[in-house]
C-alpha cells in the first residue's frame, strides 16, 4: 500500500465549476501536509500548506481529517490557467524535510 | 534572488553509464534533498544531506550517492545505470532538519534518459 495514494483522474470539467480532489495517508503520526502543483514538464510547486483547522487561499480550500487520514482540496470557479497536476504530500511523520508526495491527480478546465 | 538551479537540464546516457548531476540550492538555503519522479508519477525521496553529511536516505540502492559541498551545492552520481533510472531528478533546497526543513524549493529538474 501506498503511504499516500490520490485518484489520478483526470478531471476534466469546465471553466467555473468546482471540484475537489481527496488523498488518504497511511501514516498516523504524520505531521505536516502540502498540496504542491505541478505543470506539465515542470517542478513541483508548494500551492498551500494544510492546517487541521482548515485553510483558504483565494479559491482554494484545503481541509485536514486526521481520523480518518485524509486531506482534501476544493477548487471553486476553474479557471483555465488552473490545469495542472495536484500533488497532495505529507512529511510521513519526519518533520525533518523527507517529503512523501501522492502519485498526482490531472485536473484539465475546458472553455 | 537565484532560486534552486540544476545542470544538466537534459541527458541520455547508455545502460550501464554513469552520471552526475548537480544542484546549487536557494540564497539563504543550507539542505539539499534529492527526488526521483518517474513519468506519471510523483516524486520519490532519495537523500537529503545537511552540512556535508547525508543525513536521510530514501529506498534507494547504493548505485546512487551524493555529495555536498562547503558552499552548499550538492551532486547526486547514479552509477551502473538501469532503463528503469529513465526519470525526472528534482533538486529541493531548504533550511535546516527541523521544523523549516518542511518548507522546500524545488529545481527545475534533470531529465536523464537511458537507453
Amino acid at each position: 500500500r501506498k503511504e499516500v495514494e490520490q485518484d489520478p483522474g483526470p478531471f476534466n470539467v469546465p471553466e467555473g465549476a468546482t471540484v475537489a480532489f481527496n488523498c488518504t495517508y497511511s501514516n498516523s503520526a504524520s505531521q505536516s501536509f502540502f498540496w504542491y502543483r505541478q505543470d506539465c514538464r515542470k517542478e513541483p510547486k508548494l500551492l498551500m500548506s494544510v492546517y487541521s483547522s482548515g485553510n483558504e487561499d483565494g479559491r482554494f480550500t484545503a481541509q485536514l481529517n486526521r481520523a480518518s487520514q485524509y486531506i482534501s482540496l476544493l477548487i471553486r470557479d476553474s479557471k483555465l490557467s488552473d490545469s495542472a497536476t495536484y500533488l497532495c504530500v505529507t512529511d510521513g511523520s519526519s518533520n525533518t524535510g523527507k517529503l512523501i508526495f501522492g502519485q498526482g491527480t490531472t485536473l484539465q478546465v475546458k472553455p | 534572488d537565484a532560486g534552486v538551479t540544476q545542470s544538466p537540464t537534459h541527458l541520455i546516457k547508455t545502460r550501464g553509464q554513469q552520471v552526475t548531476l548537480r544542484c546549487s540550492p536557494k540564497s539563504g538555503h543550507d539542505t539539499v534533498s534529492w527526488y526521483q519522479q518517474a513519468l506519471g508519477q510523483g516524486p520519490q525521496f532519495i537523500f537529503q544531506y545537511y552540512e556535508e553529511e547525508e543525513r536521510q536516505r530514501g529506498n534507494f540502492p547504493d548505485r546512487f550517492s551524493g555529495h555536498q559541498f562547503p558552499n552548499y551545492s550538492s551532486e547526486l552520481n547514479v552509477n551502473a545505470l538501469l532503463l528503469g533510472d529513465s526519470a525526472l531528478y528534482l533538486c529541493a533546497s531548504s533550511v535546516g532538519i527541523s521544523s523549516g526543513a518542511n518548507v522546500l524549493t524545488f529545481g527545475a529538474g534533470s531529465r536523464l534518459t537511458v537507453l
